[in-house]
């Protein structure tokens, strides 16, 4: 079955830091979604990705889905404590109906 | 406001027990599902439904099941078959494939 792999596990960074984590799928994914969830939260939804090489950008977040279609990354500039939490990409193959999510990048942002 | 509801918050399990938990939505969303997240793991999938008073088992329904009587409703419900139900549960719905999920705020199920 479909598997989507996430990296790294965990990530520390200093406030003002950069911070990436990256997604990759075993199969073509038809889209990705990425969701964030806070620290005793539920996850929330970020962006849908459909396009193969699209980027899309919110505020210091950058978005990108890569050309073959398999794998995904989110990049953080200039960290905040307020970007503290656990981001889970998500996608959808061609003939599976439901997301499979990724395991999930849980950031800590020191002060 | 429109949103999905979960409760209760936190559930505590007997040994031996069968414990549900609710979802209700008022989002008028044909799709609902269920997860379960273990500490410092993705979200599983339990089951879902596409539409009223039908559904299909996820990754890890052994020890679960559900009904889809109504539309706005999708109850969970942990056996005791499940034999290591201690997680958070998360309900989500949306309105079709592709589209994004919305989530409940979760319930916090532990054995006693």
């Amino acid at each position: 079955g479909q598997q989507v792999m996430q990296i790294p596990q965990y990530q520390h960074v200093q406030e003002g830091e950069d911070f990436t984590t990256y997604c990759n799928s075993s199969t073509t994914l038809s889209n990705i979604q990425w969701y964030k969830q806070r620290p005793g939260g539920h996850p929330v939804f970020l962006i849908q990705l459909v396009k193969s090489g699209e980027v899309k950008k919110q505020k210091r977040l950058t978005f990108q889905f890569g050309e073959a279609k398999k794998n995904s990354s989110l990049h953080i500039t200039a960290t905040q404590t307020t970007d503290v939490g656990t981001y889970f990409c998500a996608g959808h193959s061609g003939s599976a109906r439901q997301l499979t999510f990724g395991s999930g990048t849980q950031l800590t942002v020191l002060p | 406001d429109g949103g999905i509801t979960q409760s209760p918050k936190y559930l505590f399990r007997k040994e031996g027990q069968n414990v549900t938990l609710s979802c209700e939505q008022n989002l008028n969303h044909d799709a609902m599902y269920w997860y379960r997240q273990d500490p410092g793991q993705g979200l599983r999938l339990i089951y879902y439904s596409q539409i009223v008073n039908d559904f299909q088992k996820g990754d890890i329904a052994e020890g679960y099941s559900v009904s889809r009587e109504k539309k706005e409703s999708f109850p969970l419900t942990v056996t005791s078959a499940q034999k290591n139900p201690t997680a958070f549960y998360l309900c989500a719905s949306r309105r079709g494939t592709n589209e994004k999920l919305f989530f409940g705020s979760g319930t916090q199920l532990s054995v006693l």
